[in-house]
């Protein structure tokens, strides 16, 4: 069964640096999605992505985020300066484009020292 | 704008119990309703989904939600629990557009005990 993969599964960096946490969605899926979520607490939407551009962003993606389709099969979240806040677990999820299912890959932990 | 409040944070349970996970919604618009399962340092996995159609769905691992729209409600049951359903459980709903956000609940957290 085809899944959504992502990597690597922890990353740990120090605040200020910059990361890029990897995601290959489902081959034919059409929209991308990243959420977060901080330990202990709920998943958050961070971003949308649809036709090589953001759909729809939440008030957490702020300019610190961007989000990229280098090619046709990974999906990439780049945090330009990491905060000790942006410690979470990252998940990456895609909709094919007659479901409305989202397949969610198995998160990044982004610890931030 | 949408919101989900699920009303309990921890619910403990003696194995074979029956269960019942609760989920309330608010939104303006109609809107898809979701149970994912986080197992333990993995990620999360679909159980069911209502988008339309009989207000009783089932899922996987023997789980079933009924959609109330006259109360906003969409609460899972489970009618005999297993160690292995322990685990975090998140409600989330989705508007009825092709490539929407989801938006989660607070989550759940099932323990069985033996």
């Amino acid at each position: 069964e085809p899944e959504v993969t992502q990597t690597p599964s922890h990353q740990v960096t120090q605040m200020g640096q910059e990361v890029i946490l990897r995601c290959v969605p489902i081959s034919n899926h059409l929209y991308f999605y990243w959420y977060r979520q901080i330990l202990g607490q709920k998943v958050e939407f961070l971003v949308s992505f649809y036709n090589n551009e953001i759909s729809e962003k939440s008030e957490i993606f702020d300019d610190q985020f961007s989000v990229e389709r280098p090619d046709g099969s990974n999906f990439t979240l780049k945090i330009r300066s990491t905060k000790l806040e942006d410690s979470a677990m990252y998940f990456c999820a895609s909709i094919g484009s007659d479901s409305y299912e989202q397949y969610f890959g198995p998160g990044t932990r982004l610890t931030v020292t | 704008a949408q919101s989900v409040t699920q009303l309990d944070s921890q619910v403990p349970v003696f194995e074979e119990a029956p269960v019942e996970l609760r989920c309330n919604y608010s939104s303006s618009v109609s809107v898809y309703l979701f149970w994912y399962v986080q197992y333990p340092n993995q990620g999360l996995q679909l159980l069911l989904k209502y988008l339309s159609g009989s207000t009783l769905v089932k899922g996987i691992n023997g789980f079933e939600a009924e959609f109330n729209k006259s109360q906003t409600s969409f609460h899972l049951r489970k009618p005999s629990v297993h160690i292995s359903d322990t685990a975090e459980y998140f409600c989330a709903v989705g508007r009825l557009n092709q490539g929407g956000k989801l938006i989660f609940g607070q989550g759940t957290e099932l323990s069985v005990k033996p």
